[in-house]
């Protein structure tokens, strides 16, 4: 069974940092795109990053770029999503997907709250 | 990067069926057969229903279609049943690795 277990949300002040990570297994992780995609409260979904397979090739969406780093470790299953200058907008809960397109299997996110 | 545009809300009674419009352009829906589809129930993640604008996936329901027309792409439920109630989202391909969603829509099964 394909698990996707994300952890590291928590409350983080307005230019604060904070590092996501995801705990894939059940599935062969390093031959997978993964992506991140978050949903601010009672909002929509909005893809933020995506890493290839072997992680030479990263994507942005234009709002994170120059703020948020993904990364994976294909030995250890797991995927990243390091924060830095945290902003109100960035408030969402953020899911780890498998795939490239379509998303075929999500986490049940990690909740990032941005406030003083 | 402009959502993808969908009706914020669609109903229809059990046994029905329904559709989900989702409209973009010639540089995502349109220039592209990568829409997908995804259910997602209150406080739930979401779950994948259709890819590539028409396949469905092992497990999900005949009852679900997938269709698209130029820059906009649709999402068909048939015989609707009361589970089907739910928020659902079109994703397409825009290009240069990049991914853009719809706003979501409320089906309510009355």
């Amino acid at each position: 069974e394909v698990q996707l277990v994300e952890s590291g949300g928590g409350l983080v002040q307005p230019g604060g940092s904070l590092r996501l990570s995801c705990a894939a297994s059940g599935f062969s992780f390093s031959r997978y795109w993964m992506s991140w995609v978050r949903q601010a409260p009672g909002k929509g979904l909005e893809w933020v990053a995506n890493i290839k397979e072997d992680g030479s090739e990263k994507n942005y969406v234009d709002s994170v770029k120059g703020r948020f780093t993904i990364s994976r470790d294909n030995a250890k299953n797991s995927l990243d999503l390091q924060m830095n200058s945290l902003r109100a907008e960035d408030a969402a809960v953020y899911y780890c997907a498998s795939g490239w397109l379509p998303f075929d299997h999500w986490g049940q996110g990690a909740l990032v709250i941005v406030s003083s | 990067q402009s959502a993808l545009t969908q009706p914020a809300s669609v109903s229809g009674s059990p046994g029905q069926s329904i559709t989900i419009s989702c409209t973009g352009t010639s540089s995502d829906v349109g220039g592209y057969n990568l829409v997908s589809w995804y259910q997602q129930h209150p406080g739930k993640a979401p779950k994948l229903m259709i890819y590539e604008d028409i396949r469905r996936p092992s497990g999900i329901s005949n009852r679900f279609s997938g269709s698209k027309s130029y820059n906009t792409a649709s999402l068909t439920i048939s015989g609707l049943q009361a589970e089907d109630e739910s928020v659902y989202f079109c994703c397409s391909y825009a290009g240069r690795n990049t991914f853009m969603f719809g706003g979501g829509t409320k089906l309510t099964v009355l």
